[in-house]
């Protein structure tokens, strides 16, 4: 019963470097979104893709980039990593995008940024 | 725009104890609203959702929560905690395509 599947689960990185997290879910789900979690703020959607071939910007996408490189998969990528990115990092999918769709997570890619 | 409001950033209960989340949205029409647990290192799983209908829903591992318009509230709640629901409990409102979450309440239960 896998779902949604992170990796890595955990990534030390120095400012500048570049990096890509991966995430495929195995549910043949429409939609994905990734988020970061802070602490004290919840979960900020980053990016999101309706479907297959679209990505669009969420409530925080500035530093970060996504490829949504088929239905299974949603690649997110930061070209020069900062501190301030430093986050645990979790990808989500649905059937669909809209406002009655429950989302299903992976377990998260904490990510800090030296 | 659309935000959640989670007052309580940690409760302490005792097991068997009853517990009650609290939730006050933002949203000018009926939204679809969430709750979500998360367990340490793990990522966030539905435990019910409400969209229309009757106002109190029942979800998974005994919980419900109940939907009060006039207060634009949305609380979780469990009449018998157990030792296993010590978690972190996010209240998520799905509106205009979005969905924002709360930022979360921490959940010790005593033994």
């Amino acid at each position: 019963n896998a779902g949604v599947t992170q990796t890595p689960k955990f990534q030390v990185l120095k400012t500048g470097q570049s990096m890509t997290l991966q995430c495929a879910q195995d549910m043949n789900h429409n939609s994905m979104y990734w988020y970061r979690q802070d602490p004290g703020m919840g979960l900020r959607l980053i990016y999101y893709s309706a479907s297959e071939g679209t990505t669009d910007k969420g409530e925080v996408p500035n530093g970060y980039n996504v490829s949504r490189l088929n239905k299974r998969e949603f690649s997110l990528r930061l070209e020069s990593a900062a501190p301030s990115q430093t986050s645990v990092y979790f990808c989500a999918s649905s059937e669909a995008t809209g406002n009655n769709q429950p989302q299903h997570f992976g377990d998260g890619t904490r990510l800090s940024i030296l | 725009a659309q935000s959640v409001t989670q007052p309580d950033i940690h409760i302490t209960v005792s097991e068997g104890a009853s517990l009650e989340l609290r939730c006050n949205y933002s949203y000018g029409a009926t939204p679809y609203l969430f709750w979500y647990v998360q367990s340490p290192g793990q990522g966030l799983q539905l435990l019910l959702k409400y969209f229309s209908g009757d106002t109190l829903v029942q979800g998974i591992k005994g919980f419900e929560a109940e939907f009060k318009r006039s207060q634009s509230s949305f609380n979780l709640r469990k009449p018998s905690v157990h030792w296993s629901d010590a978690a972190e409990y996010f209240c998520a409102v799905g509106a205009f395509g979005d969905m924002r979450f709360g930022a979360g309440t921490r959940l010790t239960v005593k033994p």
